[in-house]
């Protein structure tokens, strides 16, 4: 099983700042990694999928990077909106899996 | 616009079967390139796959699981559901149905259901 480590746990941020979370595979799985935000009580939201492609409908201040085992995910400027956990999901290799999450929390 | 929805009883008793519906509004539970999936997040903590379905019938099933998990599916209905068996309280978790993207069976995930929170217990 693949385990992706991410870091750090918190990220603590003022809006208007840039945000960069980190995705660690315990090995490769290409490009087959997705980022998700998840907002209390509410269902995750797809935001990356194929390490770098926005899902339709997200704003463009999210982008993604990385391929084989390392990936990151970069807020460019803070909206309140966007304070949230955020989780990578490999899908290259079964069974699929997740990190453990990080949270931006507001500064 | 694609919309899913669990429905299904939110107690149940430990060595007792979890059963969960998944209603799809909105678009074809029949649609090629797309699998009907499962998953499920403990409460405060991260989420974990539990399987999915391809129109066909063929699953996908995470093998931490594999020998309780059932899933099935309904075309008629728009429907495809998720039996766990023997649960304890440890299987304590929202569990949210959602669409998988590709051929895999464990895809990049959109739409996802709102959840629904199964509590084990006595």
């Amino acid at each position: 099983e693949i385990v992706l480590t991410q870091s750090p746990g918190t990220l603590s941020l003022s809006p208007g700042e840039r945000a960069t979370l980190s995705c660690r595979a315990s090995q490769s799985v290409s490009s087959y990694l997705a980022w998700y935000q998840q907002k209390p009580g509410q269902a995750p939201r797809l935001l990356i999928y194929g390490a770098s492609s926005r899902a339709t409908g997200i704003p463009d201040r999210f982008s993604g990077s990385g391929s084989g085992t390392d990936f990151t995910l970069t807020i460019s400027r803070l909206e309140p909106e966007d304070f949230a956990v955020y989780y990578c999901h490999q899908y290259g290799s079964s069974p699929p899996t997740f990190g453990q999450g990080t949270k931006v929390e507001i500064k | 616009q694609l919309q899913l929805q669990e429905s299904g009883p939110g107690l149940v008793k430990p060595s007792e079967t979890l059963s969960l519906t998944c209603t799809v509004s909105g678009g074809s539970i029949s649609s090629g390139s797309y699998y009907w999936a499962w998953i499920r997040q403990p409460p405060g903590k991260g989420l974990e796959w539990i399987g999915s379905i391809y129109y066909s019938g063929s699953t996908y099933y995470n093998p931490s699981l594999k020998s309780r998990v059932t899933i099935s599916l309904d075309t008629s209905k728009t429907q495809f559901s998720l039996k766990l068996n023997s649960v304890t309280a440890a299987d304590t978790a929202v569990y949210y149905c959602a669409r998988a993207q590709g051929y895999s069976g464990y895809g990049p995930l959109r739409p996802w259901g709102q959840g629904t929170l199964v509590t084990v217990s006595s």
